[in-house]
């Protein structure tokens, strides 16, 4: 089955710098990759996700990248701002016609952006 | 984003008890909505997937008597802890998945989450 890696499980950064938060799977066949946002106490927010048919994706501050050959995925946050400061889980899976396998998280990153 | 809803939000009860707790899809039908079991500073553990009309489908090790689906309507699927004991104190989150328009796709989103302590 599908396995998840995250990398790292902390970060923190500076008020204004970027943060860079990178994923690897194992499974070759997954095409379908989203990325979630989780302050204290509260849901999994779907922040960003891409699929396998484009290398990359951006929504204003945040940016996903994809390399299938390698079979890693990264988030990128830039101009980082306290508000930033949460959790973060990568996923993976397989989507298709014929339906959709479950999402494997990995363990996640808490980001840490001071003022 | 899609919304999903989740109640109660807390619930504390006595060991040996039952607990009820109802994921609702808002605005969408879901067909499928998954149960997950998080614990402090750790990621999603995967319960259960929940298909509507249909017996659910456990992860390993997950005691699916002592973790009771019932995904009966498009929009509702409820999660029973029966016979609560302290360790099953956990932060428990539903999840739904939306198809997306025109391409054979789907997104999940999470409910607010349910917060249970036995005491």
């Amino acid at each position: 089955g599908e396995n998840v890696e995250q990398h790292p499980s902390t970060l923190s950064v500076q008020e204004g710098d970027s943060a860079v938060i990178k994923c690897t799977y194992s499974d070759s066949a997954s095409n379908y990759f989203p990325w979630y946002k989780q302050e204290l106490g509260k849901r999994p927010q779907l922040i960003i996700d891409i699929r396998s048919n484009v290398g990359e994706k951006k929504d204003q501050r945040i940016a996903v990248t994809l390399n299938k050959t390698a079979k890693h995925f990264s988030l990128h946050i830039t101009e980082t701002q306290p508000e930033d400061s949460a959790v973060y889980f990568c996923a993976a899976s397989r989507q298709g016609e014929w339906g959709f396998q479950k999402l494997v998280f990995g363990t996640g990153t808490r980001l840490l952006v001071s003022p | 984003g899609a919304v999903v809803s989740q109640h109660p939000s807390r619930v504390i009860c006595k060991s040996g008890t039952s607990v009820k707790i109802e994921c609702r899809s808002l605005d969408f039908q879901a067909t499928t909505m998954f149960w997950y079991r998080q614990f402090p500073k750790q990621s999603l553990m995967l319960m259960a997937t929940s298909n509507e009309g249909s017996k659910a489908t456990y992860e390993q090790g997950v005691e699916k008597d002592k973790f009771l689906i019932n995904h009966a309507s498009l929009t509702l699927s409820t999660l029973t802890v029966t016979s609560a004991h302290p360790e099953d104190s956990s932060f428990y989150i539903c999840s739904a998945r939306r198809p997306i328009a025109g391409i054979s796709s789907y997104e999940q989103y999470f409910g607010p989450g349910t917060r249970l302590t036995v005491t």
